[in-house]
This record gives structure tokens, sequence and C-alpha cells, in this order.
């Protein structure tokens, strides 16, 4: 059974730091994503990550990863207030056959960043 | 393009009550998903269509739960009687086919924007 953990669970930090949060996953995939999740808000799409050693960024987000260790990172660069939210990873079940099913998801990680 | 419509985005019933929801999920869509997240959690999957065929409803409640999607594209879920611990956000989300990319990345999930079940 394909089971996703994240840690954080929360994750308060300061405007203008660094910090990574990790997923960890227990079979084998290859395709993850990060999505992003505002209060009341549905699901946004960040990142897909479809092979071993995959790294990609928009702004202040970078997410990676690594299938052997069958971890993702999502590293924030400078924190700043507006990526306060709740951040999920989701990886694919996949089909014999190789095709995708459906996305197991993490806890997700509620980030809050204060001034 | 359009997003993933769903309707209601609330509703509050009594326990023992039904209530529907519907999606219309993004044209040419081929897989359709209805997702349940609990406050605080994750979403969890209750069944993936693709077309019109169940692919997976292992964790669909069936004994009072039921999804329909007829003609391959809206679909409909039902909660029939309602319980307590069913108050949530039920997320419809659909997929592109396969190989085909959607902005920045093959076989993104577009999720809606969720129905927030309270069950009283």
């Amino acid at each position: 059974e394909l089971k996703v953990e994240q840690n954080p669970l929360f994750l308060s930090m300061q405007e203008g730091k660094n910090y990574t949060i990790y997923c960890n996953y227990s079979t084998t995939s290859d395709r993850l994503y990060w999505y992003r999740q505002d209060p009341g808000k549905s699901l946004e799409s960040l990142f897909v990550l479809l092979s071993n050693g995959a790294v990609k960024q928009e702004g202040r987000l970078m997410a990676s990863l690594d299938t052997k260790a069958r971890l993702s990172t999502l590293h924030i660069t400078a924190a700043v207030h507006d990526l306060s939210a709740t951040y999920f990873c989701a990886v694919a079940k996949m089909n014999y056959g190789g095709s995708q099913g459906n996305l197991i998801f993490g806890k997700g990680t509620k980030l809050s960043v204060k001034p | 393009e359009a997003g993933v419509a769903q309707s209601p985005r609330y509703k509050i019933i009594e326990k023992r009550q039904s209530v529907a929801f519907w999606c219309n999920p993004i044209s040419g869509h081929a897989t359709l998903y209805w997702y349940q997240q609990i406050l605080g959690q994750g979403p969890k999957l209750l069944i993936q269509f693709q077309n019109n065929g169940v692919v997976d409803d292992s964790q669909l409640p069936k004994d009072r739960f039921s999804a329909e999607r007829l003609k391959g594209v809206d679909s409909t879920l039902k909660i029939q009687p309602a319980k307590l611990e069913d108050s949530a956000v039920y997320l419809c989300a659909s997929r592109s086919p396969r190989g085909q990319r959607v902005m920045s990345g093959a076989n993104v999930l577009t999720f809606g924007a969720g129905s927030r079940l309270t069950v009283l």
C-alpha cells in the first residue's frame, strides 16, 4: 500500500528565511506532485516531477525528486507572507501497464510566514 | 480553458438525509476523480472514472455513497443516508488523456473549487 508522509506538518517561518518541506513515500512511483491550498480554496498545482533527479523552480519555491530514496523536497527561499498556505505532496499510483492511477496525498504542511 | 465546475459550493443537511454533488470536468478530460477532504487532512480518493467506466472505487463506502458518470462527461456523487463523519469538502478533479501535456506538466490533475458538506 502506497503511503505518503510529509514533515513537518506545521511550519512557522519568519519572512526572509529559508526552509525545506520533506515528502517521503513508501512504494515505487515516478510521478510526484506538489499542490498548494489556501484556506477555503481548492488545490492549485505547483509542480509535477516525472523522473529521478527532476528539479523545478517557480519563484521562491523549488521542488526536487529522488526516486531511489523515495523522497521529494519543496524548498522555500526567502519566504514572504504570500506563501502562507498548506502544501501537499501527492504520489501517483502506477497501474499495471504503466498508466497513472489516482494520487495519494500526504497530510499537508501548513506554512505560516510571519513578518 | 474553463476549469472544473462543481455545485453546490455549500450544503448543510441533517444526518440521515441525502445529498448530491455535481461535477463538470474540463472539456476533453477522460479521467474524473472524486476526493473527500476532511478538515486538516489531505484529500482521499473516493472513486475514479475513465470515460463512463469505474477504474477504482475501492475506498467508496458503497453502503451510502454512489457515483455515476453516465455519458462520460458530467458526474454526480450521492450520499444517502448521510452521517456526521461525512462532513467534509468533496473535490472533483479531472485529468487530460494519457500523453497530452497540460501547461507545465503531463497528466496534471486539475481540481474544482469543491463542495463543502456539513452534516448536523
